[in-house]
């Protein structure tokens, strides 16, 4: 069966600490992993990873791709309140799989 | 506003009652999603359109949620004899065919009494 999981599941933390989110996946006929940051409502884009070993970077955020151990991770560092979001990761093969999401919570 | 635009926002309704939904994509977009979403879960696929064409259909889909996609842009989801379950909150999707990149609309919150 295919899934996604994302651990942990939640994440509290103090403004200007560094967070890695994880996700695992095992999927058939894997095409991309992608991240998106949920707040109140609906999910908004942050990277997309097809190749092992590339880092995507955005500011503060990056992420990578692990297709033989079949995992990626998000870093977000210097964490701010505005950070504060469930991150999602799907992955995209016959279908579009999310994970159930990490909820990250910045305390100034 | 070129987004992805769900209408209604937010939706009340009785258990028993039929509910639809619209959804409208990006406008160069030919593949549109439906997902469904509830508190601390991740979105769930529902259904996806290739223009007007539905390519697939979720195994957990009930046979009370019917979507079309009549004219290859906007979308409805109707649910018929709609139950307390039905709640939760109903994402809309698109994208091109040959990219990966789901762009996202609002939603529509669905709460059924």
């Amino acid at each position: 069966e295919d899934k996604v999981v994302q651990s942990p599941l939640s994440l509290v933390v103090h403004e200007g600490d560094t967070v890695t989110l994880n996700c695992s996946y095992e999927v058939t006929n894997f095409r991309s992993l992608l991240w998106y940051k949920q707040e109140k409502k609906a999910p908004t884009f942050l990277f997309m990873l097809t190749s092992s070993g590339i880092e995507k970077k955005s500011g503060r955020l990056s992420s990578i791709l692990d297709k033989k151990e079949l995992f990626s991770i998000l870093n977000i560092t210097a964490t701010q309140t505005g950070d504060s979001a469930v991150y999602l990761c799907a992955v995209t093969g016959n279908q579009f799989y999310f994970g159930t999401g990490t909820s990250l919570t910045v305390i100034p | 506003d070129t987004g992805v635009s769900q209408n209604p926002r937010h939706k009340i309704t009785k258990r028993g009652q039929n509910v639809t939904f619209r959804c409208d994509p990006i406008s160069e977009h030919n593949r549109l999603y439906w997902y469904r979403q509830t508190l601390g879960q991740g979105p769930e696929f529902l259904t996806y359109f290739q223009n007007e064409a539905q390519l697939e259909k979720s195994r957990l889909l009930s046979d009370r949620f019917s979507a079309e996609r009549p004219k290859g842009s906007f979308s409805t989801l109707e649910i018929q004899r709609t139950e307390q379950g039905d709640s939760a909150m109903y994402l809309c999707a698109s994208t091109q065919a040959a990219q990966n990149i789901q762009y996202f609309g609002a939603g529509t919150r669905l709460s059924v009494l």
